[in-house]
């Protein structure tokens, strides 16, 4: 079974510019989560999925950033336009359940903004 | 509000024993859960306790006390690839959401 897959890896960006970063969840797992952890801080929550259904985005910083996940299969988070304290390693989660104890994170996105 | 706290960096040799502790303070509790993860890699599930008492997994157990707000992560027989960020993790209902609220993460080092 692959796990959860994230793309890119990497990414590096001028202050000003719009980066999409991809998420693919476990097939058949309907809760897809993003988290975002700044340096050295927590792995902190952003916005949760059921399917195609945004469940909770309570977690969202603002409006430069925008979730979707159309079909309810993979998702991207777009963040327009970019800003220094955006820097951080984006992650991504699937469950089955909403209240599974067990997420299964993929290796995460490093993103830069200089 | 809600937070967790947990050692920044913890150190230890192989085939020590090492606690790693986790104090919570949140709304509408669930359980506590601890993830570990190597530099660059994904965070992995370990263990989750939803009720008090010890739970074991091999080499490693965990903890919850409910009444204290309290957890550990225990790490026995260490080996070197045990070298990694430990994260413990609250599920809880907040905001009329049930979701994970993460801590810092604990670096740990272990040593020859």
């Amino acid at each position: 079974e692959a796990g959860v897959t994230q793309f890119p890896s990497h990414s590096v960006i001028e202050k000003g510019q719009t980066v999409t970063l991809r998420c693919d969840p476990i097939s058949g797992h309907d809760n897809l989560y993003w988290y975002r952890r700044v340096m050295g801080k927590e792995i902190k929550f952003l916005l949760h999925f059921v399917k195609e259904s945004k469940q909770d985005e309570s977690g969202m910083p603002n409006n430069r950033f925008l979730a979707e996940r159309t079909g309810g299969t993979y998702s991207t988070l777009k963040v327009q336009p970019a800003e220094l304290e955006d820097s951080g390693v984006y992650f991504c989660a699937s469950s089955q359940d909403e209240g599974r104890s067990e997420q299964y994170f993929g290796p995460g996105t490093r993103l830069t903004v200089t | 509000g809600q937070s967790l706290e947990q050692p920044s960096e913890v150190t230890a040799v192989e085939g020590a024993i090492v606690q790693i502790n986790c104090t919570y303070q949140t709304s509408g509790f669930y359980g506590l859960s601890w993830y570990q993860q190597h530099d660059g890699g994904a965070p992995t599930f370990l263990s989750y306790n939803a009720l008090d008492g010890l739970e074991e997994t091999g080499r490693f157990s965990s903890f919850l006390s409910r009444s204290d707000s309290y957890g550990y992560l225990l790490l026995q027989e260490l080996q070197m690839k045990d070298s990694a960020s430990y994260f413990c993790a609250v599920r809880s209902f907040s905001g009329g959401y049930n979701k994970l609220i993460f801590g810092a993460g604990t670096r740990l080092a272990v040593h020859p």
